[in-house]
């Protein structure tokens, strides 16, 4: 069963516009960690974010932002002033306490239009 | 210190044929695990081993399979390959899976294609 649902497959913004992607996972853990990554055309995958279950702090580092509300089960991505290079596709991820591998979301396209 | 590394970058195969990728990890992490990201099908987890035993295993074939070396290399192989065989294989490493959590770091990947 999944356990990260991504719902937007594909999302296109003009440049300088905010985009949110939106995550929701399932985890019948109380310990868990979350995780964002970037995954450029070139195919590697770039980590942005960890978050572990217990820190619900939302967190800000430049243009990007995170809100995570465990009521919800929610771990959502926002992106201020978009750019171009900001054109990816982002996977949610989470890892549960057998810590053996990590579960990706199907990933959200991201384009910004110049 | 330099990160995960894989090889090849690029792998042609035709179908039958069988597929062997490589994976260094990061010097001091014992664990290595393989993802397989298909077209339309996500990145899926495939195989994790730590200290040269396979500890876990995604729903996979047997056809896929691999080994951990005593470096903590390990190679990825891939028997009778078929057309949804193609793929970008990523692999990780972490310090170690056994006992808590410890951060997945991914390699470039190697893009499988089965003609």
């Amino acid at each position: 069963a999944q356990k990260v649902t991504q719902a937007q497959t594909e999302i296109s913004v003009v440049e300088k516009e905010d985009v949110t992607l939106d995550c929701v996972y399932e985890t019948r853990d109380t310990t868990y960690y979350l995780f964002w990554y970037k995954q450029p055309p070139s195919g590697e995958l770039v980590f942005l974010i960890r978050r572990n279950s217990f820190d619900e702090q939302n967190e800000i580092s430049g243009r990007y932002s995170w809100n995570f509300q465990k009521s919800t089960s929610s771990f959502n991505f926002t992106i201020t002033a978009s750019q171009v290079v900001d054109s990816a596709v982002y996977f949610c991820a989470l890892m549960e306490t057998s810590y053996d591998k990590v579960i990706f979301g199907p990933g959200t396209s991201l384009s910004v239009i110049p | 210190e330099a990160g995960v590394t894989q090889s090849p970058t690029h792998l042609i195969k035709t179908r039958g044929q069988q597929a062997t990728l490589r994976c260094s990890p990061i010097s001091g992490h014992t664990s290595v695990y393989w993802y397989q990201q298909a077209l339309g099908l996500g990145l899926q987890f495939l195989l994790w081993y730590d200290e040269g035993e396979e500890r876990n295993r995604g729903n996979f074939p047997p056809r896929f399979s691999g080994r951990q070396f005593p470096n903590y290399s390990s190679e990825l192989n891939v028997n009778a390959l078929e057309l949804e065989d193609s793929a970008l294989y990523l692999c990780a490493s972490s310090a170690t899976g056994t006992s808590g959590y410890n951060e997945q770091f991914f390699g470039p990947g190697t893009r499988l294609t089965v003609l």
